[in-house]
Order: structure tokens, then C-alpha cells, then sequence
């Protein structure tokens, strides 16, 4: 299955910034998903990153905030803008396998945290 | 859009009894339905699948069955073992179109000895 690299692993941040999280595949994929996981909650989908167009945001998730970039079909990036306290979560990327049976594999995360 | 309802939220189970976790979906156009694993602190782990053209398949200890026309699965673990204790979600996706998978509100799973 595909190896995802997701960095950084976690981050304490001051309310009002912003934090960019990378994730690195190692091999090409068509689609990149970025998840966020609420402290004891499940995982929600924010958007899907597409190369050469622009992400698909869920409902209740704006481009605004959460800017995402695909330069590559191996890259993506997911940046939380303007954080406040309630931003605090684990961010994780998955990617679908793409060999049969391999389902999605999950980057390992960034647990961030706004101060 | 899709939604997943997944019971119980917590169950414990003694050391080598079996644990059975239940989802029902909603889009009837589903049609793959992965089990994770989420130990504490780290990422989901895939621990088996399903697809809509099967009704159960197993793995060593895990099985899965799926009922596409009341539109639910089932996770069934068996000989439960203490390292089985961990979060659980189901999750549901429109297979080979690289569709989000849409997940349950897992169940953690406790096993006493």
C-alpha cells in the first residue's frame, strides 16, 4: 500500500496564525483527502485535493481556511488560516490505494493545538 | 450524501469472547466498506474490507458480512485479546471512483482480562 509522510506530527500554535501541513505519497495518486479528527470524535471529510484544479470542500469548510495545494500528483498541502482554540485537532491526509484491496491509507497526522 | 450510523459507541468484552460491531448506510450506491482500527494517538489502520459483490469475508480472527439489502455490515471479532482494545470506524465510499470514504462515529472497543 502507499506510504504516506505527513509532517509536521504536531504543533502548539498561537491563535490568529497560520499552519501548513504537508503530505508527501510515494507513488503518484489521483486523489488526496484531508481529514480532520476532533479530540474522541470520528473522522470528517474537509476536501479532496485534485491535481491541476482546484480542491472540493465539504459542507462547512471554505477555501479561505483551509487552502489547499496540489502541485503534483505525490503532494499536498492543507493550511489552517487564521487558527483560533477551536481549530485544535488532529489533521490527517489519506490517499486510495491503488492496488486492489489496499482501501485508504492515512498519513499519521498532525495533532495541532491553538493557544 | 452518504451517512453512516455505527453502534455500540463503547463495548467491553472479556479476554477470548467475541465483539460484534454494527453499521448502517444510507446511499445505496456504496459499495466498499473498510473497517479501521485507531489505537491511541496514532493513525487509523485498515484492518479489512468489504466489497458489494461479497457477503462476508475473514481474516484470521476478523470477519466481516455485509447486507446490501437492508444496507448494513458488521465487523465480528473473535477470541477478542487485550491488544484488540482500540477505537473501531466503519466507513463507506463508492468504489474505483476514488470517492471519500464517509465514516462512523466509532466504538471503542475495551477488552478485560
Amino acid at each position: 500500500s502507499a506510504v504516506i509522510s505527513q509532517k509536521p506530527s504536531r504543533d502548539i500554535c498561537q491563535r490568529g496564525t497560520s499552519l501548513t501541513i504537508q503530505c508527501q505519497v510515494d507513488s503518484q495518486v489521483t486523489m488526496m483527502f484531508w481529514y480532520r479528527q476532533q479530540p474522541g470524535q470520528s473522522l470528517t471529510l474537509i476536501a479532496t485535493a485534485n491535481q491541476g484544479s482546484e480542491a472540493t470542500y465539504e459542507s462547512g469548510f471554505v477555501i479561505d481556511k483551509f487552502p489547499i495545494s496540489r502541485p503534483n500528483l505525490t503532494f499536498s498541502t492543507l493550511t489552517v488560516s487564521n487558527m483560533s482554540p477551536e481549530d485544535s485537532s488532529i489533521y490527517l491526509c489519506s490517499v486510495e490505494a491503488l492496488q486492489e484491496g489496499y482501501g485508504y491509507t492515512f498519513g499519521s497526522g498532525t495533532r495541532l493545538t491553538v493557544v | 450524501g452518504e451517512n453512516v450510523e455505527q453502534h455500540p459507541s463503547t463495548l467491553s468484552v472479556q479476554e477470548g469472547d467475541s465483539a460484534v460491531i454494527k453499521c448502517t448506510y444510507s446511499d445505496s450506491a456504496s459499495n466498499y466498506f473498510p473497517w479501521y482500527k485507531q489505537e491511541l494517538g496514532k493513525r487509523p489502520q485498515l484492518i479489512i474490507d468489504i466489497r458489494s459483490n461479497v457477503g462476508e469475508k475473514k481474516d484470521q480472527r476478523i470477519a466481516v458480512t455485509l447486507n446490501k439489502t437492508a444496507k448494513h455490515f458488521s465487523l465480528h471479532i473473535t477470541e477478542t485479546q487485550p491488544e484488540d482494545s482500540a477505537v473501531y470506524f466503519c466507513a463507506a465510499s463508492i468504489d474505483g471512483t476514488a470517492s471519500k470514504l464517509t465514516f462512523g462515529t466509532g466504538t471503542r472497543l475495551q477488552v478485560t482480562l
